[in-house]
């Protein structure tokens, strides 16, 4: 019930295509869904993050898209870039007790020029 | 990362032999996590840490132990280093009152030969 599944495991995409990673969850005590962006040799960061009061948040490019019944989000990339070339990883988290998330395996994306 | 410090960036160790890592904070948070990173694994949380003294543990806890004495400080040891544990370790962050993202640090990768 702890797990996030995320897929697919690698993506290619165009320039100015629009990239789709896609998570799914079990628990659903979790209210705080982030996408943490990592590039090689750095620790992720967070990128957009949404909670499942909304089904959508949009924060230029990148758009969560959030099915609370079917317990799946998703992330969105527009008009992807080569720039955008990175692992992706999504996670969830309880907004009470100690803000342990669970992350998702992570998807290597890789934008084409 | 501003704010988030570990030590050392790259360690070559043998097996048996104890092994620790330093996370170093500067952002007075509360909240530390120590993540190993795997491929097709993800993040996985190894221990975290809500106050001074007081930890718990994570999904992959074994074989690892922690230990915070100061805020700034979360040190992660490896009583005795197996191969198993060759990874990139990852140093988390974060403030649950504002902010619930993590910080994360740049990790160190750690080969045990």
């Amino acid at each position: 019930q702890q797990q996030v599944k995320q897929s697919p495991q690698s993506l290619i995409v165009q320039k100015g295509g629009i990239s789709i990673i896609n998570c799914a969850y079990e628990n659903t005590a979790f209210d705080y869904f982030p996408w943490y962006q990592q590039f090689p040799g750095k620790g992720p960061a967070l990128l957009i993050a949404i909670r499942p009061d909304v089904s959508e948040k949009k924060e230029g490019r990148f758009t969560i898209s959030f099915n609370k019944s079917a317990k799946q989000f998703s992330l969105h990339i527009m008009d992807s870039q080569p720039g955008d070339s990175a692992t992706y990883f999504c996670a969830a988290s309880m907004s009470s007790g100690t803000y342990k998330y669970i992350f998702g395996t992570g998807t290597r994306l890789k934008v084409l020029a | 990362d501003a704010g988030i410090t570990q030590s050392p960036r790259h360690k070559v160790t043998e097996t048996g032999t104890p092994v620790t890592l330093r996370c170093h904070q500067t952002e007075n948070h509360r909240y530390m996590y120590w993540y190993r990173q795997d491929p097709g694994h993800g993040l996985r949380l190894i221990h975290y840490s809500y106050g001074v003294k007081d930890t718990d543990k994570g999904e992959v806890s074994d074989g690892y132990s922690v230990s915070r004495s100061k805020t700034e400080d979360f040190l992660l040891t490896l009583e005795s280093a197996t191969s198993s544990q060759t990874s990139v370790y990852f140093c988390a962050i974060s403030d649950s009152v504002w902010n619930y993202g993590y910080t994360f640090g740049s990790g160190t990768r750690l080969t045990v030969v």
